[in-house]
């Protein structure tokens, strides 16, 4: 069974900060996407980054770096400078082939605060 | 806004009662998905739903189920509840089957068992 760890549960840092959230996780297909997702306090889940197992280039995106590394099994996310409204809680997932679809399995998140 | 909407936002009902909740995918996707959010167990898949028929199956109890209609919509039916089905049911869609594309989500129904 595919499994997803978030080990950090909650973390506090304070604005400008750079923080990073770690995930690992573990499949034993060959074939695989990991996506992040951050929940606001509002509630809602936001789609930040896919990424499939045969891309291991870093990414970029703003003041967003992705930090993928196969050898680990793991694929952290590092908030560079971080804003209060950067506060929320950031899941991870992996979505593997189970029979004829896909399933996405969520890591139990990290609750990220930003004090100011 | 993700362009999935969800109805109602809040549904607060009694033990064994049966509720329903809605889902609208976004314009042109074909896949829906549920998810349950609660605090013990996390964000768990359900159920998917591709152009009318069910895809995949995750941790959906018996007194669950869904369907998608011809126009796309989905609708998650709970029964017989429990206070343990208290939670934030979220449902996402996406254009393909597959599990290639990310998955866009809805603001979620929070249900509330008494």
């Amino acid at each position: 069974a595919q499994k997803v760890t978030q080990a950090q549960t909650e973390i506090s840092v304070v604005e400008k900060e750079d923080v990073t959230l770690d995930c690992v996780y573990e499949t034993r297909d060959t074939t695989y996407y990991l996506f992040w997702y951050k929940q606001p306090p509002s509630g809602e889940l936001v789609f930040l980054i896919r990424r499939n197992s045969f891309d291991e280039q870093n990414e970029i995106s703003g003041r967003y770096s992705w930090n993928f590394q196969k050898s680990t099994s793991s694929f952290n996310f590092t908030i560079t400078a971080s804003q209060v409204v950067d506060s929320a809680v950031y899941f991870c997932a992996l979505s593997e082939v189970k029979g004829s679809a896909r399933q996405l399995t969520f890591g139990s998140g990290t609750q990220l605060t930003v004090l100011p | 806004d993700s362009g999935v909407t969800q109805t109602p936002k809040h549904l607060i009902t009694a033990t064994g009662q049966r509720v329903t909740l809605r889902c609208s995918p976004r314009s042109g996707d074909l896949s829906v998905y549920w998810y349950q959010q609660s605090l013990d167990q996390g964000l768990q898949f359900l159920i998917q739903y591709y152009n009318g028929e069910e895809r995949a199956k995750g941790n959906i109890l018996e007194r669950f189920s869904a369907q998608q209609f011809p126009d796309l919509h989905s609708e998650l039916n709970l029964s017989s509840l429990e206070l343990g089905d208290s939670a934030l049911y979220f449902c996402a869609s996406s254009p393909r089957s597959g599990g290639l594309d990310e998955q866009f989500f809805g603001p979620g129904t929070r249900l509330t068992v008494l």
